[in-house]
Order: C-alpha cells, then sequence, then structure tokens
C-alpha cells in the first residue's frame, strides 16, 4: 500500500495568514492526489483534484502544487470559515489511502 | 443535483448483522463507481471499497476484506455496506462516497467527487 504522510499535524493561525500544509506518498503517484477539507460534524469535501485543479466553487485562496511524491496544499488568506481538517489522498492505486489530516486552527 | 442520501444512524450489539445504504441520484448511477470510507470517532479517513454498478466489479482495502461486503442494485440506484458479524472495532462514521475518474482529457484525476452526509454505526454491548 502506499503510505501518506502529512505535516503538520495541525497550526494555530490568524484570519489573513498564507497557510502551507505539505504532504508527502511514499512511492511516486505523478499527479493522481486530491485534498479534501472536514469540517467539524460535516462529511469531507473535495477541494483540489490532480493535484492541482480546484473543484468547481471552491474558493480561489486555495490552490495546490506538487507530483511524484511530494505536494501541497496553499490558503493564501485565511478566513474563518476555514477552520478545518486537511486530508490528503493517493488515487494512483487500490487501496486509496488518505493522509491523517491537517487540523487548522484559527 | 447530484446526491447521495444515506441511511440513518444504527445501533447493534456485537455478533449482530447489518446493511446500511446510500441512494445516488442526479446522475447516471450505473456510470460511476461508488465506495465507503471508514471514519473512526476522533480519527482520520479509511478508503474501505468501491464498486462498479454497471458489472459489480469491487475493490477493497486489504484490512476491510472478508468483514465487509459492498454491493449496488442499479434498479433503484443504491450501493450497500453490509457485515455479517459487527465487532465493537466496526463503530464509526460511514460516509458514502462517488469515484469520478477522468482520463481522456487532461488533467488525468481520479476523486471522491461527491459524498453522502454519513452512517454513524455504534456497536455495543
Amino acid at each position: 500500500d502506499i503510505q501518506m504522510t502529512q505535516s503538520p499535524s495541525s497550526l494555530s493561525a490568524s484570519v489573513g495568514d498564507r497557510v502551507t500544509i505539505t504532504c508527502r506518498a511514499s512511492q511516486s503517484i505523478t499527479t493522481y492526489f486530491n485534498w479534501y477539507q472536514q469540517k467539524p460534524g460535516k462529511a469531507p469535501n473535495l477541494l483540489i483534484y490532480a493535484a492541482s485543479s480546484l473543484q468547481s466553487g471552491v474558493p480561489s485562496r486555495f490552490s495546490g502544487s506538487g507530483s511524484g511524491t511530494d505536494f501541497t496544499l496553499t490558503i493564501s488568506s485565511l478566513q474563518p470559515e476555514d477552520f478545518a481538517t486537511y486530508y490528503c489522498q493517493q488515487s494512483y492505486s487500490t487501496p486509496f489511502t488518505f493522509g491523517p489530516g491537517t487540523k487548522v486552527d484559527i | 443535483e447530484v446526491q447521495l442520501a444515506q441511511s440513518g444512524a444504527e445501533v447493534r450489539k456485537p455478533g449482530e448483522s447489518l446493511k446500511i445504504s446510500c441512494q445516488a441520484s442526479g446522475y447516471s448511477f450505473s456510470t460511476y463507481w461508488i465506495g465507503w470510507v471508514r471514519q473512526m470517532p476522533g480519527q482520520g479517513l479509511e478508503w474501505v471499497a468501491i464498486i462498479y454498478p454497471t458489472d459489480s466489479s469491487a475493490r477493497y482495502t486489504p484490512s476491510f476484506q472478508g468483514r465487509v461486503t459492498i454491493s449496488a442494485d442499479k434498479s433503484i440506484s443504491t450501493a450497500y455496506l453490509q457485515w455479517r458479524s459487527l465487532k465493537a472495532s466496526d463503530t464509526a462514521m460511514y460516509y458514502c462516497v462517488r469515484r469520478v475518474v477522468v482520463t481522456a482529457t487532461p488533467p488525468a484525476h481520479d476523486s471522491f467527487d461527491i459524498w453522502g452526509q454519513g452512517t454513524m454505526v455504534t456497536v455495543s454491548s
């Protein structure tokens, strides 16, 4: 199975801050890589697919980059509604594994 | 509107059986993979299984293989996840997901673009 690691596991930031979360795969997954946001008590929501493509309806302050094994999610200007946990996921091969999550506190 | 509507919360005793459901609407059910993701209390996301309703091809995460069964009924656009003998460790929220796979147009991608609201399964004696 492909293992996914994320850092940091949690972070505290202020409104307006630029936030960066990284994710690493245990082997190359090209760009078969996604980011999801999960707000407390809610189902996860697809933010970014194919490493850098913004899902429809997602604010443009979210962006993704990377390929191969190293990936980054950036929130350019943190908003109060961005308080959530962010998960990365590889879709290169089954089982489609998720990272452990990064909790963002405002 | 594309939606996945899941069945309600369930409480069972260890050893009992259970089948939870996910009804799709707003898209052609047979032409997308549909699956399940587990989230244990306070924990992260784990992919459980997916199925292609057209031919019932299924894939499981090895740790869930043999413990659960995924199925789909095309006639009512509904997917299921079933246990024959529940354990306390099955206590979790289970999310239904639609898998979208695009290979013909760049960028190629494969993601879970639609999520159900979740079904809480509690197994306790």
